[in-house]
């Protein structure tokens, strides 16, 4: 079966650096997504790696290792408003998304 | 800029009674999809659809029906709703082929509880 693995929750300090990783299995890969879902809100789209390597954007990156099947997003100089859920997601061989089930991030001041 | 609208936001149900959630987009996006959410598990897909006039079933079909007469409304429906089916239903969009990257575009969802 396909399943996709992440942290159930995380908890950091307001500054400070986090790191959330995914681990994947899926049927063939076509891209992996990061979301982010605050409480009772809409999933956001915060970065999509296909090749394997480092995406930068302002304070939050996303790494891929296809061989491994393994991503992690980090989060840097933290904020109180990244307390949040986030979700990986992979796009499977007949590009259907299967979702991770969330990493809950606290941030702590 | 609305992006793309659910109604209703929140609503209890009786079980067995058919109810529909609309979703209405102004980006003029091709595929669209239907999502739940439940806890502690990700999101599933329940329908999708590529292009305005097709539909497809997602991972949860069951209970479930969508249509798609036109680019922007994708509503879901629940012929005979049951418990089992409470939960947060969120429509997405995309305006990317489905082997292109395209993220999702949400909406703000729709809690359902059945009882």
């Amino acid at each position: 079966g396909q399943n996709i693995d992440q942290p159930t929750e995380m908890t950091a300090t307001e500054g400070a650096i986090v790191q959330i990783n995914c681990t994947y299995q899926t049927s063939g890969f076509n891209g992996l997504f990061w979301y982010q879902q605050h409480a009772g809100e809409a999933p956001t789209f915060l970065s999509y790696n296909v090749l394997d390597g480092l995406e930068e954007k302002g304070r939050f990156s996303s790494f891929l290792s296809r061989s491994k099947g393994y991503s992690y997003l980090l989060l840097k100089e933290l904020q109180m408003k990244d307390s949040a859920s986030y979700l990986c997601a992979v796009k499977d061989s007949n590009y259907q998304l299967i979702w991770g089930a969330g990493t809950k991030l606290i941030i702590k001041p | 800029i609305a992006g793309i609208t659910q109604a209703p936001t929140s609503q209890i149900l009786a079980a067995g009674r058919r109810m529909t959630l609309r979703c209405t987009q102004d980006m003029r996006h091709n595929a669209m999809y239907w999502y739940r959410q439940d806890l502690g598990l990700g999101l599933r897909l329940i329908h999708y659809s590529n292009t305005a006039g097709t539909t497809g079933k997602g991972e949860v079909p069951d209970g479930y029906s969508v249509s798609r007469a036109n680019t922007d409304d994708f509503p879901l429906t629940l012929a005979s709703a049951v418990p089992s089916q409470t939960s947060v239903y969120f429509c997405a969009s995309s305006d990317s082929a489905p082997g292109e990257g395209g993220e999702l575009f949400f909406g703000e969802g729709s809690r359902l509880t059945v009882l």
